[in-house]
């Protein structure tokens, strides 16, 4: 079965500056497909981006951008110029592109210090 | 668009009352999902669906029941409540890369 690690529970950024959420996952499947959800007090789960393995290009989303390393099984989320919108927790997720959903990391809550 | 909707946004059980959360996507997804998400963890995976009629168990199936009678409609039904399912319930739709839409999700409490 996958599974998906982050090791961070908690970080905490001062607006304006960048940060890092790490994630790892384990698998054997060689083609599947990565995400970043952001959850914010309202619940909500969010897309922030989303990385297919057969790609060797890091996804990126505005402010948003991922470090893919396949080898290594390491799919880390860079935030730029952090925002007070920002602050939530965030969701490293895979999926092997079938029918039976994602599998979840635990979250990192990412505080914002204004 | 609407996306996926979920039905209700909260709720509170007594222990063993029964109980259906609604669940509709007009995206025309075949994949839906039952997810729940107790505090401090990611979302685990309860029954999932690739279609009409076919409907298989996820992760943590024990205590729900689920249907799925058309491609718009998942419903969740918890029968006998217990206090270990009180949680955060999530609705999603999926196409096949797996990139899920979510509904806004349910806060049920069993008391």
């Amino acid at each position: 079965a996958q599974t998906v690690t982050q090791s961070q529970p908690e970080m905490s950024v001062q607006e304006a500056e960048t940060v890092t959420l790490s994630c790892t996952y384990d698998t054997s499947e060689s083609d599947y497909y990565l995400f970043w959800y952001k959850q914010p007090p309202s619940r909500q789960m969010i897309l922030v981006i989303r990385q297919e393995a057969y790609k060797q290009q890091n996804a990126t989303e505005n402010r948003f951008s991922v470090n893919f390393q396949k080898a290594a099984k390491s799919f880390s989320l860079k935030i730029s110029d952090s925002q007070l919108g920002d602050a939530a927790m965030y969701f490293c997720a895979y999926s092997g592109g079938g029918a039976d959903g994602l599998t979840f990391g635990k979250g990192t809550h990412l505080i914002i210090q204004p | 668009n609407a996306g996926v909707t979920q039905t209700p946004k909260f709720r509170i059980l007594k222990i063993g009352q029964s109980m259906t959360l609604q669940c509709a996507q007009d995206m025309n997804h075949n994949y839906m999902y039952w997810y729940r998400q107790d505090p401090g963890m990611g979302l685990k995976l309860i029954y999932y669906s690739v279609g009409a009629g076919i409907t298989d168990k996820g992760e943590v199936p024990n205590g729900y029941n689920v249907s799925r009678s058309t491609t718009e409609d998942f419903p969740l039904r918890l029968e006998l409540a217990a206090p270990s399912q009180t949680s955060v319930y999530f609705c999603a739709s999926s196409i096949r890369t797996g990139e899920a839409f979510f509904g806004q999700g349910t806060r049920l409490t069993v008391v």
